[in-house]
């Protein structure tokens, strides 16, 4: 089993629509979670870190975090074409401080 | 405008032969990391550090690679000698390193290396 694993997708989602990206990840003890976007042919960019259980909404980027289901989601609303990028989710398993990807989400926005 | 700052940004190489590549971290940031992309296999941990210090680096080939920090300012990743499955693109990451946002890290913009 993956330490942290996301459905690879494509996601295609109209334009405007809402936008849910999936991750789910084995240690139970992980305490920090994070959701990097990556555009085709450049690095990854962070774009919500969240800590604690329940929601945490930034703009039109929401993440969601359930520890007892381990458990993380993002939800992109309004979304456009310049959304149209792979997701990647990341998890600190909390032990080394090391950060654990799992294998991405290419999300499609059609206009 | 802090950013880290990976060198090269494309190398070609035959099999065999060593490879460095070179990354400045953002000015303040006391963790560095290096990582693998490739389409098989995403992002791959290979070395880790803090204070200069090498905390993690279980995820690397360590009969061919190696990484060091020299001092705050340059972190290097070398391959000695190079196969053709080290083709891939190597992304350095810094970050400040405080406990919980240890996974808040700024990514340089990555060598893509490969080995014929």
């Amino acid at each position: 089993q993956k330490e942290v694993e996301q459905n690879s997708g494509p996601l295609s989602v109209p334009e405007g629509a809402i936008a849910s990206l999936n991750c789910t990840y084995s240690d139970r003890g992980s305490q920090s979670f994070f959701w990097y976007r990556q555009y085709s042919g450049k690095s990854p960019e962070l774009i919500m870190s969240i800590y604690s259980n329940g929601d945490k909404e930034d703009g039109r980027f929401t993440a969601q975090l359930n520890k007892a289901s381990q458990y993380v989601s993002l939800l992109i609303r309004d979304s456009q074409p310049s959304d149209s990028a792979t997701y990647l989710c990341a998890v600190n398993p909390g032990y080394g401080n090391k950060l654990v990807f799992g294998a991405g989400t290419i999300l499609r926005v059609k206009s | 405008d802090a950013r880290v700052t990976q060198t090269p940004r494309h190398k070609v190489t035959e099999m065999g032969q060593e490879v460095t590549m070179r990354c400045q971290p953002i000015l303040g940031h006391n963790t560095v990391f290096w990582y693998r992309q490739t389409m098989m296999q995403g992002l791959e941990l290979l070395a880790y550090f803090r204070n200069r210090a090498p905390l993690d680096d279980s995820g690397m080939p360590k009969d061919r690679f190696s990484a060091e920090m020299p001092d705050a300012t340059l972190a290097t990743l070398k391959i000695q000698p190079s196969e053709p499955r080290d083709s891939a693109v190597y992304f350095c990451a810094s970050g400040l390193g405080r406990t919980q946002n240890t996974g808040e890290l700024f990514f340089g913009e990555g060598s893509r290396l490969t080995v014929l």
